[in-house]
């Protein structure tokens, strides 16, 4: 089975700091995202990565960045952690090309609280 | 650009009973569709897709789906539901088959018994 793992799945943080939100998955997908979850906004993109050391802004990018080193791992990064972030954010990867179901494959969530 | 629309937030369905969610998209060609169901606690978790053909669509857990252009609506659909199928279901989008997919605001189920 395929397996997305996120390091940490509850966070509690105070305003300034930098947050480090780390995700590994385990089938040798090329495709990794990172979507926020908020009640009655569903999820929204923040940015994803199609291969190692490739970037594309989702929907909602701003005060947020991601470093895709290898290709297991995306990381998603607050520079400076706001109020406003704490939300539930998920990791999702996905196969590419003629292989790709379409099907999105998530990690259990990291829920960060910033104080 | 690309929208999806659930236009429930909250439903409650007796156990035994049946159940359609609804969700309506907004995009100029075929997309493709799909659904999520996130059990509390847990990641997010296929249902079904629809690509292309058959329109109506079987998915895991007994559950499925109808994709209607005209009414540009996939619902999603259970003939009995159980009392584990307390959750909440999001509707997605994507352009192709390897786009990113853009969801729905979500529906949170609850199930009497």
């Amino acid at each position: 089975d395929v397996k997305v793992t996120q390091s940490s799945r509850y966070l509690v943080k105070r305003t300034g700091e930098k947050v480090f939100l780390e995700c590994v998955q385990d089938m040798d997908h090329e495709n990794m995202f990172w979507y926020r979850q908020d009640p009655g906004l569903g999820l929204r993109l923040i940015y994803f990565s199609y291969d190692v050391k490739m970037k594309e802004k989702g929907d909602i990018p701003e005060g947020y960045s991601v470093s895709r080193e290898k290709k297991e791992r995306f990381s998603l990064i607050l520079e400076s952690a706001s109020t406003n972030q704490t939300s539930m954010y998920l990791c999702a990867s996905s196969l590419t090309g003629k292989s790709n179901t379409g099907e999105l494959f998530f990690g259990e969530g990291s829920r960060l609280t910033v104080l | 650009a690309q929208s999806v629309t659930q236009p429930d937030i909250h439903i409650t369905v007796s156990e035994g009973a049946s159940l359609e969610l609804r969700c309506n998209y907004s995009y100029g060609a075929t997309p493709y569709l799909f659904w999520y169901v996130q059990s509390p606690g847990q990641g997010l978790q296929l249902l079904l897709k629809y690509f292309s053909g058959d329109t109506l669509v079987q998915g895991i857990k007994g559950f499925e789906a109808e994709f209607k252009r005209s009414q540009s609506s996939f619902n999603l659909r259970k003939p009995s539901v159980h009392w584990s199928d307390a959750a909440e279901y999001f509707c997605a989008v994507a352009r192709n088959q390897g786009g990113k997919l853009i969801f729905g605001q979500g529906t949170e189920l609850s199930v009497k018994p």
